[in-house]
């Protein structure tokens, strides 16, 4: 089993919608988490650290959930610049080790 | 300030030979990864640095792949007698392991074409 589990997508969703991604992970133990942003043909730039007691950034909100082992990602008002694939990532061994799910790609259509 | 550099951008290569992949990791980063990402999948673990410990090894596929890092700054990639599989992307990223700060920068990569 892997680390991080992602579903692959695509989610098609047209501009202005909310759209909310999941991720688990297996290891109790992982210590913190992140959201990437993966563009076609680009690197992963990081889009935002999740935080137990959940955090927002503009129009994106992240939540933790330890107990159920799951990190979401919720997307309001999609643009269309926001179609890219969304990784997440956790990590352990005091940071040593980063874990990336294989990635959420979203289409935002006009 | 400057980001994570890899060079070459590209690169094409006959099975059978060597090729060497270089990174530059942003000023100050104590540690420093390597990755895979085959066309169409997620990121593929390969080697870490920290610092002056020994590296973690476990992610490389064979022992045809090499790294090495000098102290906190460039390190190379080295792929022996390159395979058709071996054709990737391979993304370099580099983080500070202080405290409070753990994210991973990534660099543009180097696309790796084994013909």
């Amino acid at each position: 089993r892997k680390e991080v589990e992602q579903d692959p997508g695509p989610f098609n969703v047209p501009e202005g919608a909310t759209v909310a991604f999941n991720c688990t992970y297996s290891n109790s133990a992982s210590q913190s988490f992140f959201w990437y942003r993966q563009d076609c043909r680009k690197e992963p730039k990081l889009l935002m650290s999740v935080y137990s007691s959940g955090n927002e950034d503009g129009r994106f909100t992240a939540q933790l959930n330890r107990a159920s082992q799951y990190i979401s990602l919720l997307i309001r008002d999609s643009k269309l610049s926001d179609s890219a694939t969304y990784l997440c990532v956790g990590t352990q061994n005091n940071f040593n080790k980063f874990y990336f799910g294989s990635g959420t790609k979203l289409n935002v259509k006009p | 300030g400057a980001g994570v550099s890899q060079s070459p951008s590209n690169k094409v290569t006959e099975k059978g030979k060597d090729v060497e992949l270089r990174c530059d990791p942003i000023s100050g980063h104590t540690a420093l990864y390597w990755y895979r990402q085959r066309l169409g999948q997620g990121l593929e673990f390969l080697i870490y640095f920290q610092g002056n410990s020994a590296p973690d090894k476990s992610g490389l596929p064979s022992d045809r792949f090499s790294a090495e890092r000098t102290g906190e700054s460039v390190s190379t990639l080295t792929i022996q007698r390159t395979q058709q599989e071996d054709s990737a992307v391979y993304l370099c990223a580099s983080s500070y392991t202080g405290t409070g700060s753990y994210e991973q920068y990534f660099g543009p990569g180097t696309r790796l074409t084994v013909t």
